[in-house]
């Protein structure tokens, strides 16, 4: 079965730039999409389909995705920005979570 | 733009039967171009997704899932369901219903979640 994975935590200080991986075989051959995650919350997508941000969501979060690896990179990371960030994708009609990755602004 | 709610049952004894409703406003579950699912998150863990519906009939599930649950559709009340069957402690999570809209391949909105918790 296909897996995503992405590593548990990520520590960024304020201002600078973060970026949270995600990996799956040949993940550039289809689309992914992230989603952020608040304690107590429900997800809420922050980039579809590799590299759109929905409406409202800030500039500063952007998507990659190629080869292996899809990426979500926060830029002048915000202390509001402290969350829980999945990976999904879509492999033969079922659904596809990365395990998570905290993203602490230290 | 659409709104989902989850309603049910919050505590489950196990070998028992897990039954959750999904509310939907602002659309109707009539129309073709949406996907109804469900997803769960166990407390301090990650998601996973259950399976969902489309069509009013059409399902997928998860693999590892699929011989507990079924998903249904209530075109009258607006509303889709899950029963997930014989749970056990494993199944207590956070229990949240999203929409897929036809060709995204993503989550556009999701309900706030219902916790259910399985024991005896």
């Amino acid at each position: 079965s296909y897996e995503l994975t992405q590593p548990p935590s990520v520590s960024v200080s304020p201002g600078q730039t973060a970026s949270i991986t995600c990996s799956g075989h040949k993940l550039g051959d289809k689309f992914a999409h992230w989603y952020q995650q608040k304690p107590g919350q429900s997800p809420v997508l922050v980039i579809s389909q590799d590299t759109k941000r929905p409406s409202g969501i800030p500039e500063r979060f952007s998507g990659s995705n190629s080869g292996n690896t899809a990426s979500l990179t926060i830029s002048g990371t915000q202390a509001m920005d402290e969350a829980d960030y999945f990976c999904q994708t879509w492999d033969s009609g079922t659904v596809i979570f990365g395990g998570g990755t905290k993203l602490t602004v230290l | 733009q659409l709104q989902l709610q989850e309603s049910g049952s919050g505590l489950v004894k196990p070998s028992q039967t897990l039954s959750l409703t999904c509310a939907v406003s602002g659309g109707s579950i009539s129309n073709g171009g949406y996907s109804w699912s469900w997803i769960r998150q166990p407390p301090g863990k990650g998601l996973e997704w259950i399976g969902y519906i489309y069509h009013g009939e059409s399902t997928y599930f998860n693999p590892s899932l699929k011989s507990r649950v079924s998903l249904s559709v209530d075109r009258s009340k607006n509303h889709f369901s899950l029963r997930l069957n014989s749970v056990t402690a494993a199944d207590t999570a956070v229990y949240y219903c999203a929409v897929v809209v036809a060709g995204s391949e993503h989550f556009q909105e999701w309900g706030q979640g219902t916790l259910v918790t399985v024991s005896s």
